[in-house]
């Protein structure tokens, strides 16, 4: 089982509609999780933090399921301007004060006039 | 604005020859990732570095790759020789530790080896 997966899409929906993703990772001693966006031909940058109370920026909104071990990112009143690929990201927390972080492959989603 | 910066942007290379990419953390940021993506694995992590000592580069393939920080300010990666398969966008990441961790990417070098 790969570190960290997710459904690569394509996520096609309108303008305006609810979208979800969802990420698993494997290591449950994993100590933190985050969103990035990454555009066509550009570098990854971060979209937010996930927290164990889930957290909310605007349309976004971020959930951590320990037990079941994913996170989950849902945007609400899809922009075209959403149209990106969504990575999610795990720290292992491999050791005291260890940080790096692995990526899942990523999530594409197109949001259509 | 503080960026990471890498250089260069785009190198076409042939076969056999040695690449090196550049990337400048920002900062004071102490630690330092090479990252690899293609399509089809995505964001591979190749090695990272904390206050310039290598801390993991087993996502390296040693026999060809070398990563290396001569300094506070400047991180290398080298591949020689180089193979078709190398052909990928290389990113270079940093973050203070232990202040944030949202980790900063920079533009990425996009390699062609031919």
């Amino acid at each position: 089982r790969k570190e960290v997966e997710q459904d690569p899409g394509p996520f096609n929906v309108p303008e305006g509609a609810t979208v979800a993703f969802n990420c698993t990772y494997s290591n449950s001693a994993s100590q933190s999780f985050f969103w990035y966006r990454q555009d066509c031909r550009k570098e990854p940058k971060l979209l937010m933090s996930v927290y164990s109370s889930g957290n909310e920026d605007g349309r976004f909104t971020a959930q951590l399921n320990r037990a079941s071990q994913y996170i989950s990112l849902l945007i609400r009143d899809s922009k075209l301007s959403d149209s990106a690929t969504y990575l999610c990201a795990v720290n292992p927390g491999f050791g005291a004060g260890s940080y790096q972080l692995t990526f899942g492959k990523g999530t594409k989603l197109s949001v259509i006039p | 604005d503080a960026r990471v910066t890498q250089t260069p942007r785009d190198k076409v290379t042939e076969m056999g020859q040695e690449v090196t990419m550049r990337c400048q953390p920002i900062l004071g940021h102490n630690t330092v990732f090479w990252y690899r993506q293609t399509m089809m694995q995505g964001l591979e992590l190749l090695a990272y570095f904390r206050n310039r000592a290598p801390l993991d580069d087993s996502g390296m393939p040693k026999d060809r790759f070398s990563a290396e920080m001569p300094d506070a300010t400047l991180a290398t990666l080298k591949i020689q020789p180089s193979e078709p398969r190398d052909s990928a966008v290389y990113f270079c990441a940093s973050v203070e530790q232990g202040a944030s961790t949202e980790a900063f990417f920079g533009q990425g070098t996009r390699l062609t080896v031919v």
